[in-house]
C-alpha cells in the first residue's frame, strides 16, 4: 500500500527563516499529494494539492512541487511568520480509493 | 459559508457509556469520512460512507459504529468506550472518491474518557 514519509520535528525557526518540511512517498501507480496544516485544537486544513508529476501547488507563501523521479513533495516558505506554527502533515491518495495516507506531521515552531 | 460541522467540540465519556458524535456538512459531498486521531499522530481513518454506501476499515474495532441518515450528516457511535478511544475524532467530506478530490475537514471533536 501507499506510504508517506516526513522529517521528524519539532521544526524551530525564527521569523522571516526560510522553511523545508520534506515529504516522500511510496505508492504504486501516481497518487495526488496533498499538504495539510493543523493549528493546535484544530481540525485539518488544507494548504496545497498537486495532482500529476511536475505540478506545483501554492497557497499563503507556502509551495511544494511533485517531483516523481524522486517520489517527493517537500513544502518551502521564503519567510517564515509566527502565525504559521502548527502542525503539517503531507498526505497522499491513489486511484481506485485508497484511503488518504497521513505521514506522521511536522511541528513548526516560529519564535520572533 | 459552506463548510463541515462537527458538535460538540469537546465531548466527555464515562468508561464504559456509549457516546455518540455529530458531523453536518453544506457542501453536499458524497463522500464523508471519520478519522481517530491521537496525541501526536497522523489520523487514522475509521470508515467512510459513499453515498449511503458504508466502508469500514479492516482494523477500526467493532466498538466503532457509524450512521448516516441523510446527505448532510453522519454520526460516530462509539459503544463501549475505554480509556483507549480517548482522542481527537475527524469528520471529512469529499465530492467523491476519485484522487483528485480534496477532503475538507471539520473541526474535530475531542473525547475524553473518564
Amino acid at each position: 500500500g501507499n506510504s508517506v514519509t516526513q522529517m521528524e520535528g519539532p521544526v524551530t525557526l525564527s521569523e522571516e527563516a526560510f522553511l523545508t518540511i520534506n515529504c516522500t512517498y511510496t505508492a504504486t501507480g501516481y497518487p495526488s499529494l496533498f499538504w495539510y496544516v493543523q493549528y493546535p485544537g484544530e481540525g485539518l486544513q488544507l494548504l496545497l494539492k498537486a495532482t500529476k508529476a511536475d505540478d506545483k501547488g501554492s497557497n499563503k507563501g507556502f509551495e511544494a512541487t511533485y517531483r516523481k523521479e524522486t517520489t517527493s513533495f517537500h513544502l518551502e516558505k521564503g519567510s517564515v511568520q509566527v502565525s504559521d506554527s502548527a502542525v503539517y502533515f503531507c498526505a497522499a491518495l491513489n486511484t481506485g480509493f485508497q484511503k488518504l495516507v497521513f505521514g506522521t506531521g511536522t511541528r513548526l515552531l516560529v519564535s520572533p | 459559508d459552506a463548510m463541515v460541522i462537527q458538535n460538540p467540540r469537546y465531548q466527555v465519556t464515562q468508561f464504559g457509556k456509549p457516546v455518540t458524535l455529530s458531523c453536518s456538512q453544506t457542501l453536499n459531498h458524497n463522500v464523508m469520512y471519520w478519522y481517530q486521531q491521537k496525541s501526536s499522530q497522523a489520523p487514522k481513518l475509521l470508515f467512510h460512507y459513499y453515498d449511503k454506501d458504508f466502508n469500514n476499515e479492516a482494523d477500526t474495532p467493532d466498538n466503532f459504529q457509524s450512521r448516516r441518515p441523510n446527505t448532510s450528516f453522519c454520526f460516530l457511535d462509539i459503544r463501549s468506550p475505554g480509556l483507549g478511544d480517548a482522542a481527537m475524532y475527524l469528520c471529512a467530506t469529499s465530492p467523491d472518491r476519485v484522487r483528485e478530490e480534496t477532503q475538507y475537514f471539520g473541526p474535530g471533536t475531542r473525547l475524553l474518557v473518564l
